[in-house]
Order: structure tokens, then sequence, then C-alpha cells
């Protein structure tokens, strides 16, 4: 299957802005989704598509891609928003159906 | 309220077999794709299993495929995944999820592989 890759962790200063990237192959075909998952929860869709943000999800959540990489961007982050973040999307190489990226930790300082 | 309940997860000795519902509330179940999500202890999500609304269509990962059978009940608004041969490796919180986009997801429901 295709692989995603993320940086393991990233840091922010509370009301900064932070951008988390996701590369992969697979990206260049499709858009990435993008889920916050914090301790003992179940990941929350929070960007799908070229960059939609479900109901209840705060604006300064967005998203874009370019060729083999997509980016989550949290403008003014705030301290509800330290979480792991994964990145998702259809995987190109036609061997699973999707395939999730390895998983960023933010941290909010 | 949308939502989505799993449940039969448990201890299981290697080589045992559970079977996993997720009942669906509050959205026009037979309209969705649903999609199974684990995650082991301490690591990342691995998408496991999806099914199509109809249950015509059906894939799964490599490391499940061959153990676990993923299924839907449109008149019960139940999905289910049957895993046979478990693995130590297969100890996970086990999700349901919504559609494409995995726009709705339960809380899930813990396996453990151990003797």
């Amino acid at each position: 299957s295709s692989e995603l890759t993320q940086d393991p962790a990233v840091s922010v200063a509370l009301g900064q802005t932070v951008r988390i990237t996701c590369q992969g192959d697979s990206l260049r075909s499709y858009y990435a989704s993008w889920y916050q998952q914090k301790p003992g929860q179940a990941p929350v869709l929070v960007i799908y598509g070229k960059n939609n943000r479900p109901s209840g999800i705060p604006d300064r959540f967005s998203g874009s891609s370019s060729g083999n990489t997509a980016s989550l961007t949290i403008t003014g982050a705030q301290a509800e928003d330290e979480a792991d973040y994964y990145c998702n999307s259809r995987d190109s190489s036609g061997n699973h159906l999707y395939v999730f990226g390895t998983g960023t930790k933010v941290t909010v300082l | 309220e949308v939502q989505l309940v799993e449940s039969g997860g448990g201890l299981v000795q290697p080589g045992g077999s559970l079977r996993l519902s997720c009942a669906a509330s509050g959205f026009t179940f037979s309209s969705y794709e649903m999609n199974w999500v684990r995650q082991a202890p301490g690591k990342g999500l691995e998408w496991v299993s999806y099914i199509s609304s109809s249950g015509s269509t059906i894939y799964y990962a490599d490391s499940v495929k061959g153990r676990f059978t993923i299924s839907r009940d449109n008149a019960k608004n139940s999905l289910y995944l049957q895993m046979n041969s478990l693995r130590a490796e297969d100890t996970a919180v086990y999700y349901c999820a919504r559609d494409s986009n995995m726009d709705v997801w339960g809380k899930g429901t813990t396996v453990t592989v151990s003797s």
C-alpha cells in the first residue's frame, strides 16, 4: 500500500499558526482528510476534500494541497487544539482502499 | 443525534474469534458506506475494511485479508466485523466510521488478543 508520512511532533505558541504536512504519492491523485484525536477519544474529522470543514469545526482549521503534499493549518492555535492529527486518503497503489498518515502530535505552548 | 456504537470487544486467545458490531442511529444507515479502523495501543490509525452502502463492494487491508469479514444488515442499522484466526498484533481499539470521509466515528471497542 501507499504510505503517508507526517512529522512526528510539532509545537506552536498559543495564538500562533502551525502547519502540519502529509506526504505521499496518493496525494497526487486524491485529496486528504484530516482527523484530530485527543487522548482516550475517537478521532474527529476536521478537514475533507479540497478544503471543507464539517459543521462545528472552527474556521481556524484549513487545508491545502500541492503535488504530493497535503497540509493542515491551524491559524491562531488554542489550547484545546493540542492533540494528535492524522491525514488520510485513498490509496493510489490499488492494494488498499484507504491509508492513514503516521500522525503528528501538536503541542500548544 | 447521529451516533455509532461499537460492541463485541474483549479478551481472546491467539487463534480465536470475535464478532464486532456497530449500531448506527440518527441517520439513514442504508445510504452510507462504512469502514472499520483500528488503533493498536500507543500507535496510529490503521484502516481495516470498507463496505459499500448495499454491501456489494468490500475491501480489506492486507493485514486482515482472509481472516476478517465485514458485513452489514441495513434492516437492523448495523455493521459487523467477524474476526477469525486472531493474532497478538490484532490487539487494538476498533472503530466504525461512516462514509468515505469518515465523518462520524464511534467511541470504539477494545480487542485484546493474548494467552
